[in-house]
């Protein structure tokens, strides 16, 4: 596709339960990152990838929080054992091999009831 | 986590005006970047600065890299309608640290 793409657009979950969120990134992309974004806020960094290396997880809030790339495209975000904190806006972006300009999908809007 | 600095943090203006907004942080950047982002949208890049100093243009827009590395501004002349939106600026330190810092935001109405 043209553009970052994520999935699902929206999820609302059940305190306890794990969710997966998806993140396909613009088609060569090298780097891959994940944020978060609470309404009126900036987006803040949670981790990122170069290929399929995990460069930087300092952002993740905690153990429950992990992410993946297996083959250096898309990724995966999973939080475990949710809770109400968890709600927010999740963002993915991609860059170039320069990972100077990052380019961010729609967001995946997460609801932890 | 960190936030920047943005001022002011909204700004009501009428159409046709000219607009600034400035980002400051504690931290020295090598690289800064300034986006748009409107409702229910992801944030939108808009201008890429990566030299200390250096200007750099996009149509109506304008932003420079503060000499200190730590500050950036955007001027926006000649508002029109499509310009309403929430106007993030990020900084990255590079040199094997990707991550993106943002802002806190400038909200921009325009008035009609």
């Amino acid at each position: 596709g043209a553009g970052v793409s994520q999935s699902p657009r929206y999820k609302v979950t059940k305190r306890g339960q794990d969710v997966a969120l998806r993140c396909d990134p613009i088609s060569g992309h090298v780097s891959l990152y994940w944020y978060r974004q609470a309404l009126g806020q900036g987006p803040e960094f949670l981790t990122y990838f170069n290929y399929e290396a995990q460069q930087d997880k300092s952002g993740l809030p905690n153990d429950r929080f992990s992410a993946e790339r297996p083959e250096g495209s898309i990724s995966t975000l999973t939080i475990q054992r949710t809770e109400q904190r968890d709600s927010a806006m999740y963002r993915c972006a991609s860059s170039g091999t320069t990972g100077h300009e990052q380019y961010f999908g729609p967001g995946t809007r997460l609801t932890v009831t | 986590g960190q936030q920047l600095n943005q001022s002011p943090q909204s700004m009501f203006i009428q159409e046709g005006e000219d607009v600034s907004m400035n980002c400051t942080s504690s931290s020295i950047f090598n690289t800064w970047l300034w986006y748009k982002q409107d409702p229910g949208e992801g944030p939108v890049l808009l201008i890429a600065l990566y030299k200390a100093g250096e200007l750099t243009s996009n149509g109506r827009l304008t932003a420079q890299f503060g000499i200190t590395r730590k500050d950036s501004f955007l001027n926006i002349s000649a508002s029109i309608p499509s310009d309403v939106g929430i106007y993030f600026c990020a900084g990255q330190y590079n040199f094997g640290n990707e991550k993106l810092t943002f802002g806190t935001g400038t909200r921009l109405t325009i008035i009609p």
